[in-house]
């Protein structure tokens, strides 16, 4: 089973609020786990990477949760700014395999 | 580097017609992938090479598609005869040899089938 699932599907959210998505997978192969951050009309861009051996990881304001056993991780973004809204994946490969799968996106909103 | 290099940037063109999608990778990356985004199906990989090889084309959709690396600095992705549900934005990406490297994508080339 190759899916990742996301949610919410959007979301929204005020300044300094701490907006959180989460994906789970099924696939226990799965052993990196990128999100990328798209703004409009450009490519996605990674943004954070964790794999399963650790159970968080943080970069400034951006912290991945992992937790093997449910199979789930989660992006948090501390104190968010209306510069953080843009549309946010999960994505999830394993080992030497190149090919990333991505979750349906999350249509982040932070209000001034 | 300038990054992952996409040409064009809009392409409009009629049913029918033959359309032709342009990529140049950031230099010195091995792995190349070219992924078709819908608001359906989000994002999806349609094929990636490795040295200009394909390895994996399983995610093209159907024989209408067609891609080639004929170098490690160019490809292409070719729509023979394009569709109105062909209508996406399509990305090319490119990562070097190492585990988990990270994939850094073109601007897109967004196609509009009427």
């Amino acid at each position: 089973q190759q899916q990742v699932k996301q949610s919410p599907q959007s979301l929204i959210v005020q300044k300094g609020g701490i907006p959180i998505i989460n994906c789970a997978y099924e696939n226990t192969a799965f052993d990196y786990f990128p999100w990328y951050q798209q703004f409009p009309g450009k490519g996605p861009a990674l943004l954070i990477a964790i794999r399963p051996d650790v159970s968080e990881k943080k970069e400034g304001r951006f912290t991945i949760s992992f937790n093997k056993s449910a199979k789930q991780f989660s992006l948090h973004i501390m104190d968010s700014q209306p510069g953080d809204s843009a549309t946010y994946f999960c994505a999830a490969n394993r080992g030497s395999a190149r090919q990333l799968t991505f979750g349906s996106g999350t249509q982040l909103t932070v209000l001034p | 580097d300038a990054g992952v290099i996409q040409s064009p940037r809009h392409e409009v063109t009629e049913m029918g017609q033959e359309v032709t999608l342009r990529c140049k990778p950031i230099s010195g990356h091995d792995y190349l992938f070219w992924y078709r985004q819908t608001m359906m199906r989000g994002l999806e990989l349609l094929i990636y090479f490795n040295n200009n090889v394909p390895i994996d084309d399983s995610g093209m959709p159907e024989d209408r598609f067609s891609a080639k690396m004929p170098n490690a600095s160019f490809s292409t992705l070719k729509i023979q005869p394009s569709e109105p549900r062909d209508s996406a934005v399509y990305f090319c990406a490119s990562s070097q040899t190492g585990l988990n490297t990270e994939a850094f994508f073109g601007q897109g080339t967004r196609l509009t089938v009427v």
